[in-house]
């Protein structure tokens, strides 16, 4: 079973619907849990970062642990075409981060 | 990206030849990464370092060799470029080990 598993999509939304990424783990170890965007041809920039188990909210992004189930998710309200992009989850636990595949998303406007 | 550079942007090598990219950052931070990023394959980390000459290996390591002697560069070397090791690569810095890090726009290598 891989550390880290998300589906690659894509993901294809109409504009102004609520879109739902998630992730899943196995390493119980990990306590940080992070969203990065990655536009095409560009680095992947940090979007949400989160400590243990919990909500967070920033503007039209939400993340959500749930370590007891080992299920990550980052909600998007309100879509616009400018959040068409690929989204990878990540994690961390002793010294280095381990990111998921990333989920290609497109919102079609 | 603000406090992060890398060098070149694209380069075109032949194979059997040594390679070397450059990441640079302004930001002081501890540590610093080197991934290739392949598609179907996502983010593989190739080595890491957690201060000046203190380096270690990521998961993909076979085939490259880092260094850093100062704080604010970090050097990957492809020792002798093989075909495989076609593919985008980022670096990446960051003030602790678990907080999220700081990636710098890429270098897209191509061996023929």
């Amino acid at each position: 079973q891989k550390e880290v598993e998300q589906d690659p999509g894509p993901l294809s939304v109409p504009e102004g619907a609520i879109v739902s990424l998630n992730c899943t783990y196995s390493n119980s170890a990990f306590q940080y849990f992070m969203w990065y965007r990655q536009y095409s041809r560009k680095g992947p920039e940090l979007l949400m970062y989160t400590y243990s188990s919990g909500n967070k909210e920033d503007g039209r992004f939400t993340a959500q642990v749930d370590k007891s189930s080992k299920y990550i998710s980052l909600f998007i309200r309100d879509s616009q075409p400018s959040d068409s992009a690929t989204y990878l989850c990540a994690m961390s636990a002793v010294d280095k981060i381990i990111f998921g595949k990333g989920t290609r998303l497109h919102i079609l406007p | 990206d603000a406090g992060i550079t890398q060098s070149p942007r694209h380069k075109v090598t032949e194979t059997g030849t040594p390679v070397t990219l450059r990441c640079h950052q302004t930001e002081n931070h501890r540590y610093m990464y080197w991934y290739r990023q392949d598609p179907g394959h996502g983010l593989r980390l190739i080595h890491y370092s957690y201060g000046v000459k203190d380096t270690d290996k990521g998961e993909v390591s076979d085939g490259y060799s880092v260094s850093r002697s100062k704080t604010e560069d970090f050097l990957l070397t492809l020792e002798s470029a093989t075909s495989s090791q076609t593919s985008v690569y980022f670096c990446a810095i960051g003030k602790d080990s678990n907080y999220g890090y700081t990636f710098g726009s890429g270098t897209r290598l191509t061996v023929v």
